[in-house]
């Protein structure tokens, strides 16, 4: 079963180093997003694509996060000079948008999700 | 704006008892609701989801929901609850954009 998959599971940096983070998504799957989750909290958006194209980002997504998603398979969200407060779990998901502009009816399939942790 | 309430943070419930989790949404139109359940140190697993038609939803694992447009609410309900269902469990909405709005989640402990 090739669901979504992301890595690395689990990453613990020092504050102002950078980190990546990569997500494969379901193949057949043009939507995949990206999610941040703090403890007791639900996911947060962060930002989307639909295939290669970044169609939206979110207000928390400061300049030191940057996101691309190159020949619309695979993503990667890259965090600069990390911040204690970046600390969280990151979480991709993937989505299949119909065809047609009144489908919005696809759920989201998530990955186990990338742990942060920034000393 | 679209907004996903579930008012209960943290739930315990015994093996065996049935179960009920709140969800309350705000949103204009038309509401593709969804419930979604993470275990410690996962993703999230899709439970069920309503869009239209029949309001009594069931899903996977034994669990359904019941969307009530009166009520503004898509409670998510089990009658025998298991050990594994510890969990954390949300609700989320489809809003303005096409994206999805969670809740804070509802903490289930299951106690024997």
């Amino acid at each position: 079963d090739t669901g979504v998959s992301q890595n690395p599971r689990h990453k613990i940096t020092k504050r102002g180093q950078n980190v990546t983070f990569r997500c494969d998504p379901i193949s057949e799957h043009n939507r995949l997003y990206w999610y941040r989750q703090t403890l007791g909290q639900g996911p947060e958006f962060l930002t989307y694509f639909q295939n290669e194209a970044q169609l939206e980002k979110s207000r928390l997504l400061s300049d030191r996060f940057s996101a691309e998603r190159p020949k619309g398979s695979f993503s990667t969200l890259e965090i600069q000079r990390t911040e204690q407060g970046d600390s969280a779990m990151y979480l991709c998901a993937s989505r299949l948008r119909g065809r047609t502009s009144g489908d919005v009816t696809g759920e989201l399939f998530f990955g186990e999700g990338s742990r942060l942790t920034v000393l | 704006a679209q907004s996903v309430t579930q008012p209960d943070i943290h739930i315990t419930v015994s093996e065996g008892a049935s179960l009920e989790l709140r969800c309350n949404y705000s949103y204009g139109a038309t509401p593709y609701l969804f419930w979604y359940v993470q275990s410690p140190g996962q993703g999230l697993q899709l439970l069920l989801k309503y869009f239209s038609g029949d309001t009594l939803v069931q899903g996977i694992k034994g669990f359904e929901a019941e969307f009530k447009r009166s009520q503004s609410s898509f409670n998510l309900r089990k009658p025998t609850v298991h050990w594994s269902d510890a969990a954390e469990y949300f609700c989320a909405v489809i809003g303005t954009g096409n994206q999805f709005y969670f809740g804070t989640g509802t903490s289930l402990t299951v106690i024997p």
